[in-house]
């Protein structure tokens, strides 16, 4: 069974840093592109950045550029998200979602960031 | 990068057939087949109905189904049941291998 489990989220005040992680297990991690999602509360999805298999393509939206990273750890089956200069506008629930080549199959349960003074 | 729009809610009776558009630019749904669907309950992760206009994957009901033309896109869920009053969202392939979202519907079951 497929599983994705992402942690590391939490309060941070504006400005600050976070960084998330997201464990995948149950499938052969670094055979897939990967994916952060986020919904802010009582908001739509929005597609947040992704990563080629090996991590030499990253991708990003428009309003993360420069201040997220996205990265991948194949031995640890881990994918990361580096979130620098956090703005209110950043809270949101983070999901972690493996693609299968232009479509989101599996999704973990999120991990919610709340960038707040 | 501008969200697909999507129409804030649809309903339907038990057994009716709910359709709920997604409408983007030739950049994103109209320049590619690659829209899918996804299902989210309240609290819950979203799930994979649609993907690619109109494949379901294995374990969703065939009641499920999509379809495009032009820069829109459509998910309909026939014979409603209880269970699938819940929030839809669309995406597309917007090119350069990013991602859009639709603004999502929120579907009830009358």
């Amino acid at each position: 069974e497929v599983q994705l489990v992402e942690s590391g989220g939490g309060l941070v005040q504006p400005g600050g840093s976070l960084r998330l992680s997201c464990a995948g297990s149950g499938f052969t991690f670094s055979s897939y592109w990967m994916s952060w999602v986020r919904q802010a509360p009582g908001k739509g999805l929005e597609w947040v950045a992704n990563i080629k298999r090996d991590g030499s393509e990253k991708y990003y939206v428009d309003s993360v550029k420069g201040r997220f990273t996205i990265s991948r750890d194949n031995a640890k089956n881990s994918l990361y998200l580096q979130m620098n200069s956090l703005r209110a506008e950043d809270t949101a629930v983070y999901y972690c979602a493996r693609h299968i080549d232009t479509y989101f199959d599996n999704w973990g349960q999120g991990a919610l960031v709340t960038v707040s003074s | 990068q501008s969200a697909l729009t999507q129409p804030p809610s649809a309903s339907g009776s038990p057994g009716q057939s709910v359709t709920i558009s997604c409408t983007g630019t030739s950049s994103d749904v109209g320049g590619y087949n690659y829209v899918s669907w996804y299902q989210q309950h309240p609290g819950k992760a979203p799930k994979l109905m649609i993907y690619e206009v109109t494949k379901r994957p294995s374990g969703v009901p065939d009641r499920f189904s999509g379809s495009k033309s032009g820069n829109t896109a459509s998910l309909t869920v026939s014979g409603l049941q209880a269970e699938d009053e819940a929030d839809y969202y669309c995406s597309s392939f917007a090119g350069s291998n990013t991602y859009v979202f639709g603004s999502g519907t929120e579907v009830t079951v009358l």
